[in-house]
């Protein structure tokens, strides 16, 4: 079974631009979940998309935004860039996003904002 | 306090020792337990997955939970220098569909 796949791996973008990051998740996995990972705050919580709804969404700002398509393929996107945003982007999908079901991790976007 | 608390580290065990890495949980409720390992510039692999109270082994590794005690534990035995890593606790947040991860604890096995 193919894993959680991300695109772009590798971004370089300037502060006030959008950008627009992918992920497919495992066949049948129906919840996909973003995080963003640096090494001050660690890993923190996006949102979650559940067949195409959004279940919960983290404290980020209103510049991050998410959907979800109905393959369970989901986009983040974020606007206005700022420097602050440069990150590990992550997607992660599980079988039913219950608690009892683990998150599963794609390879990650590096974004870097200049 | 954290959801999810782990000690930074970093930790340095000789190999073939027992790497010991811990974690605390704030919620109560929480009824599912996972350990990730983070290989620098990687992402993380689920390596343990724990739901009742006691240990569970898989290989060389061992996790231990004690709900009483909100503590969630993970023993590498023989550690490798392929076991140094970030390792990363996660707990649900009841019902708010989504995984609180701890900061990670940073493991080096010197040889």
């Amino acid at each position: 079974k193919a894993g959680v796949t991300q695109t772009p791996r590798y971004l370089i973008k300037t502060r006030g631009q959008q950008v627009t990051l992918s992920c497919s998740p495992i066949s049948g996995h129906r919840s996909v979940s973003w995080y963003q990972q640096t090494p001050g705050q660690g890993l923190q919580f996006l949102f979650e998309y559940f067949s195409e709804t959004q279940r919960n969404k983290g404290n980020f700002p209103g510049r991050f935004s998410g959907r979800q398509f109905s393959n369970s393929r989901s986009e983040m996107n974020v606007s206005t860039l700022e420097l602050g945003d440069s990150a590990l982007y992550l997607c992660a999908s599980s079988s039913t996003g219950t608690d009892n079901s683990p998150l599963h991790f794609g390879n990650g976007t590096r974004l870097t904002v200049t | 306090q954290k959801e999810v608390e782990q000690n930074s580290g970093p930790l340095s065990v000789p190999e073939g020792a027992i790497a010991s890495l811990n974690c605390t949980y704030s919620d109560r409720g929480s009824q599912s337990f996972f350990w990730y390992r983070q290989y620098s510039g990687k992402s993380p692999e689920l390596i343990m997955s724990i739901y009742s109270n006691g240990d569970k082994e898989d290989g060389r590794f061992t996790a231990q939970l004690n709900k009483a005690s909100q503590y969630v534990s993970l023993l590498i035995r023989d550690s490798q220098p392929s076991d140094s890593a970030t390792y990363l606790c996660a707990v649900p947040n009841q019902g708010a569909q989504k995984l609180v991860f701890g900061q990670g604890t940073r493991l080096t096995i010197n040889p």
